[in-house]
């Protein structure tokens, strides 16, 4: 069973602080990988994918990407309170049909 | 963004009925969705890939005989939970990938239904 694993935290981090969430995998195939919000009682929303080794940016987001390493993280600056949610990794399968989901890392921001 | 509806957001049931989700892409055609399985606390698990027209792939544990997937169309598959317990209480979440987005690669999820089985 391929496994992608995060920290369930929580994480507790001040407004303005920058959060950081990490992710490893174990499926060294992997290509594809994602990162999704999730607010209590909602469902996912996509933030942002990366596939390259390296950062991609988005506004306040940054992803990073070390596949030698099986690892990916998500950085968030300025964090504020409206970002406290749970942050799940995802990578897609070898076959490339469907994602495989981490337990999540709860964010807190307190203001 | 893409748009994917689930219906009903909420649902309780018995134990012994069935109980059918919905789940829609609005506007755009979904070749395939996805059906997940989220317990309080827990990650979402895959249960099944729905292809529209063909038969659905389950995932290993996941009895295709008690999960009946039907992807009649292409912005329409449907999940029927057949005689319930209340083990089955669970966030149900699907998802499609739209067909024609841009690398293909995105998902897209549809709000949830929270299945609550007495």
């Amino acid at each position: 069973q391929k496994e992608v694993e995060q920290n369930s935290g929580p994480l507790s981090v001040p407004e303005g602080a920058i959060a950081s969430l990490n992710c490893t995998y174990s499926d060294r195939g992997s290509q594809s990988f994602f990162w999704y919000r999730q607010y209590s009682g909602k469902s996912p929303e996509l933030i942002m994918f990366i596939y390259s080794n390296g950062d991609k940016e988005d506004g306040r987001f940054t992803a990073q990407l070390n596949k030698a390493s099986q690892y990916v993280s998500l950085l968030i600056r300025d964090s504020q309170p409206s970002d406290s949610a749970t942050y799940l990794c995802a990578v897609k399968n070898q076959a490339g049909t469907a994602l495989i989901f981490g337990k999540g890392t709860t964010l807190s921001v307190s203001s | 963004g893409a748009v994917v509806s689930q219906h009903p957001s909420r649902v309780i049931c018995k134990s012994g009925t069935s109980v059918k989700i919905e789940c829609r892409s609005l506007d755009f055609q979904a070749t395939t969705m996805f059906w997940y399985r989220q317990f309080p606390k827990q990650s979402l698990m895959l249960m099944a890939t729905s292809n529209e027209g063909s038969k659905a792939t389950y995932e290993q544990g996941v009895e295709k005989d008690k999960f009946l997937i039907n992807h009649a169309s292409l912005t329409l598959s449907t999940l029927t939970v057949t005689s319930a317990h209340p083990e089955d209480s669970s966030f149900y979440i699907c998802s499609a990938r739209d067909s024609w987005g841009a690398g293909g690669n995105e998902q897209f999820f549809g709000p949830g239904t929270r299945l609550t089985v007495l």
